[in-house]
């Protein structure tokens, strides 16, 4: 099936530490989603972006809505231990014939306090 | 308010069996969509419903369908199951669908494991 490439696919890092992951694809879409999944959890939203170059914050959190409509990032600043977990975008646009959500891989983030 | 209710959490089939999964969306959401999630494929979409009828749909066979009620409650149904339909098999809504952009609820999914 179809997913969003999405990087690192998992990162090691310190409590305190700033993190980075980013998602791209070959088409555009209107709409970028950020979401946080515990084992056996499902998906929590985190941010949602609709507009090019949109910059958007929750808390210690910031997304973007890249200028291309194909790529978005988020940053996490000054993790801590309870940011553990794999961190999923989705990116809605019109693809293979239909609007829909594609998921990218997901990045699995682990802090070391 | 409430957020996306699935039930049942977790449920164990064998080969063969069939099953189905319900969930409620938030309250005012007429969209409903399905997907499965595995660790070696990720989340796949399944279908799509909106105001009880089937938008759209995901490269699934024909033993996966689904159906959705006046009340914009949805239930997926998987037959002759298979080892490979163990999942986590997620319900999400939204207020929006087709074109419109719009957020994404997810429940906490149920678990099927086929043995």
């Amino acid at each position: 099936g179809q997913q969003l490439n999405q990087s690192p696919q998992s990162m090691f890092i310190q409590e305190g530490e700033d993190v980075s992951m980013n998602c791209t694809s070959s088409s555009i879409f209107n709409t970028w989603l950020w979401y946080k999944q515990d084992p056996g959890e499902g998906p929590v939203l985190l941010i949602a972006l609709y507009k090019a170059g949109e910059l958007t914050s929750n808390g210690r959190l910031t997304a973007q809505f890249g200028i291309t409509r194909k790529d978005s990032f988020l940053n996490i600043s000054a993790s801590i231990p309870s940011d553990v977990g794999i961190y999923f975008c989705a990116g809605r646009g019109f693809t293979s014939g239909t609007y829909k959500y594609i998921f990218g891989t997901g990045t699995r983030l682990k802090v070391l306090a | 308010k409430a957020g996306v209710t699935q039930t049942p959490r977790y449920l164990i089939k064998t080969r063969g069996q069939q099953v189905t999964l319900s969930c409620s969306p938030i309250s005012g959401h007429r969209s409903v969509s399905w997907y499965q999630q595995t660790p070696g494929q990720g989340l796949q979409f399944l279908f799509e419903y909106f105001s009880e009828t089937q938008r759209n749909k995901g490269n699934f066979p024909g033993r996966f369908s689904g159906r959705q009620f006046s009340n914009s409650r949805s239930e997926m149904n998987v037959s002759t199951l298979e080892l490979g339909d163990s999942a986590l098999y997620l319900c999400a809504s939204s207020l929006a669908s087709g074109r419109a952009p719009g957020e994404l609820f997810f429940g906490e999914g149920s678990r099927l494991t086929v043995l």
